[in-house]
């Protein structure tokens, strides 16, 4: 069973619009969010995360929002630019477990001019 | 910066045969990962190690085993490659403790088993 569900398998954003990509986690043990970014032919960057205990985490175009209640998480870019176009894979994790992350099937952005 | 290098970016292999893939960071990091990516699934565990000699295995390990022999390198092996095997693979490292384990990942090997 899926523990972190990314249930877009694509979205298109025209540039300077706003992009917003979402997750949903099931364990509530998860206390860390995360977001990596993927080219094609590269392997993945972390682009960003958040602790259970904020709701909110920002960095430049890029804020992450929590809400443990729903057990949703969601990625803004804004503006989006061309260079945003990439896979994005949004991961969790229980800290200090001795534990592996789970990561969500992600989500291909495209950016449209 | 963080490097993590895979030994090969394409690899074409035959069925049966032994598949050797290599991973070395420059961090001394003591986490270290191999995944496999593929279309719809997104990243799958393999195996994982926390130290030297030491593994674990991850979500789906079967037909796939590893080495740690030196902190800086992780060796993923597949026995007796099959086509079902055919994917890319990723190597990570991490440091425990880095608030949900930030991950820096390697290039990856496309491995293609025919």
């Amino acid at each position: 069973d899926q523990q972190v569900k990314q249930n877009s398998p694509s979205l298109s954003v025209q540039e300077g619009r706003i992009s917003i990509l979402n997750c949903d986690y099931t364990n509530s043990m998860f206390d860390y969010f995360l977001w990596y970014k993927k080219y094609p032919a590269e392997g993945p960057t972390f682009l960003i995360s958040i602790s259970s205990i904020k709701d909110k985490n920002e960095d430049g175009r890029f804020t992450v929002f929590l809400n443990k209640s729903a057990k949703h998480l969601s990625l803004h870019i804004v503006p989006s630019q061309p260079g945003d176009s990439a896979v994005y894979f949004c991961a969790a994790s229980a800290e200090g477990r001795d534990d592996k992350i789970i990561f969500g099937k992600g989500t291909r952005l495209h950016i449209l001019p | 910066d963080v490097k993590v290098t895979q030994s090969s970016r394409y690899l074409v292999k035959r069925t049966g045969e032994k598949v050797f893939l290599e991973c070395v960071q420059d961090m001394d990091h003591e986490n270290m990962f191999w995944y496999r990516q593929d279309p719809g699934l997104g990243l799958r565990l393999i195996y994982f190690s926390y130290d030297v000699k030491m593994k674990e295995k991850g979500d789906i390990p079967e037909g796939y085993s590893v080495s740690r022999e030196k902190k800086e390198r992780f060796s993923l092996i597949l026995e007796s490659a099959s086509t079902n095997q055919t994917s890319m693979y990723l190597c990570a490292s991490s440091v425990p403790g880095q608030g949900g384990e930030k991950l820096f990942f390697g290039s990856g090997t496309q491995l293609s088993v025919l």
